[in-house]
């Protein structure tokens, strides 16, 4: 059964960088036409697409957002990382990575998602 | 990119009844290569991640029972769910993956 599972710090200092991994179970990221992605949310707010990766490491970045993230995927351990730069206030969020199935055009299974505080 | 629009933002409704939430995209999200709608359906209750209702605009997922049906084409689509249940309280968002996926804004559905 897939399951996905997110990691990192919970707290991150402004202008530093966020850094999580997802750990995905179940299937191999580089067995099927899947892409990947990460989505946020903050407090009280409504979702948004931070990027999609495939296991080639072909990325799409939300363009709000590009010049601040990095997607990468690791297949060996079966696990995608994100950083976002230079994070403020603003990037306080409830983070979930996802796999976007490629059949639905939709995210299918999604993490429980791991909430991260930027604060000083 | 295309921007996802979710009417209303919040709905009260009595058990037994029949919710209706609207989602209209700024531009088609018909893929004309697949003949779908690039449109899906989620949601979430508090404390979870979302959950995939719909997809294709109108293609239950897995498991998602049947008073929830989805709807519409071009750029207007409908989330039903009929005969409201306790344990539908959540919020609902549309999300849009013909090109940048967007999703609405979310609606609140309350008892």
């Amino acid at each position: 059964q897939l399951q996905l599972q997110e990691s990192g710090p919970r707290l991150v200092k402004p202008s530093e960088t966020l850094s999580l991994n997802c750990t995905v179970s179940g299937v191999s990221i580089s067995g099927s036409s899947d892409y990947w992605g990460w989505i946020r949310q903050p407090p009280g707010k409504g979702l948004e697409w931070i990027g999609s990766i495939y296991y080639t490491g072909i990325t799409n970045y939300n363009p709000s957002l590009w010049r601040r993230v990095t997607m990468s995927v690791d297949t060996s351990e079966n696990q995608l990382s994100l950083k976002l730069s230079s994070v403020t206030a603003a990037d306080t969020a409830i983070y979930y990575c996802a796999r976007r199935n490629y059949d639905k055009v939709a995210f299918d299974m999604w993490g429980q998602g791991t909430k991260v505080t930027v604060s000083s | 990119d295309i921007v996802m629009t979710q009417s209303p933002d919040s709905l009260a409704l009595s058990l037994g009844e029949r919710a209706t939430i609207n989602c209209k995209s700024s531009q088609t999200v018909l893929s004309t290569s697949s003949n779908n709608h690039y449109l899906a359906w989620y949601q979430q209750k508090p404390g979870q991640p979302p959950k995939l209702l719909i997809y294709w605009a109108s293609t239950r997922a897995s498991g998602v029972p049947a008073r929830f049906s989805g709807s519409g084409s071009g750029t207007d689509f409908t989330l039903t769910i009929d005969s409201l249940q306790a344990e539908d309280v959540a919020v609902y968002y549309c999300q849009q993956f013909f090109n940048t996926p967007h999703f609405g804004g979310g609606t609140k559905v309350e008892i």
